[in-house]
């Protein structure tokens, strides 16, 4: 596609399931990157990736959360036994070379 | 105390003012400075992005960076109703063409018709 990807857009789920977050970059980039959006706050890091390894996972908050790549291209973002302090905006986007392209997002909202 | 300020606003002005939309960093290894807009539930979208000190022109945008005060301004000219956004000031390290980058809380644009 011409664009970054996201699914779903949105997700509703209750406190303690698990959830996964997909993004599928712009063909041929070769970083990803996932942040996290807060209601009226900037984007907070979580993870980086190179091909398929991270060589930066220092924003992911707890081992709840864990994210992989395969094939140097989708990448899925797990969240387990989610909290209410998990609901943001979880953002991908992909580089080349000096320009992050964002997608859309999944809003996700635990009740 | 976070790496990247931004002025937090909101601001509301009339359509065809000027407006300032201001950063400061505390980081000296910040080297490439971008500046996003971000509609409502939209991903950011990249305006303009630099590596130097100085001004950097595009259309009714100016990007302005000074390295020795660490502080990065956007500057939109013949403001319009469209503009009206959430902007975010983004910066990273030079010696990597791919790592994060660290962003402002972002700063809530209104342009009055």
């Amino acid at each position: 596609g011409a664009g970054v990807s996201q699914s779903p857009s949105n997700k509703v789920t209750e406190k303690g399931k698990d959830v996964e977050l997909r993004c599928d970059p712009i063909s041929g980039h070769t970083a990803l990157y996932w942040y996290r959006q807060s209601l009226g706050q900037g984007l907070e890091f979580l993870i980086y990736f190179q091909g398929n390894s991270a060589p930066d996972k220092s924003g992911l908050p707890s081992d709840r959360f864990s994210a992989e790549r395969t094939g140097g291209s989708v990448s899925t973002l797990t969240i387990q036994r989610t909290q209410q302090e998990d609901s943001a905006v979880y953002l991908c986007a992909s580089d080349s070379r000096d320009t992050q392209y964002f997608g859309p997002g999944t809003r996700l909202t635990v009740l | 105390q976070k790496e990247v300020e931004q002025d937090p606003g909101p601001l509301s002005v009339p359509e065809g003012a000027i407006v300032s939309l201001n950063c400061t960093y505390s980081n000296s290894a910040f080297q490439y400075f971008m500046w996003y807009r971000q509609y409502s539930r939209k991903g950011p979208e990249l305006l303009m992005y630099t590596y130097s000190s100085g001004n950097k022109e595009d259309g009714r945008f100016t990007a302005q960076v000074d390295k020795s005060s660490k502080y990065i301004s956007l500057f939109i000219r013949d403001s319009q109703p469209s503009d009206s956004a959430t902007y975010l000031c983004a910066m990273r390290r030079i010696n990597t063409n791919a790592g994060k980058s660290t962003f402002g809380d972002g700063t809530t644009l209104t342009v009055k018709p």
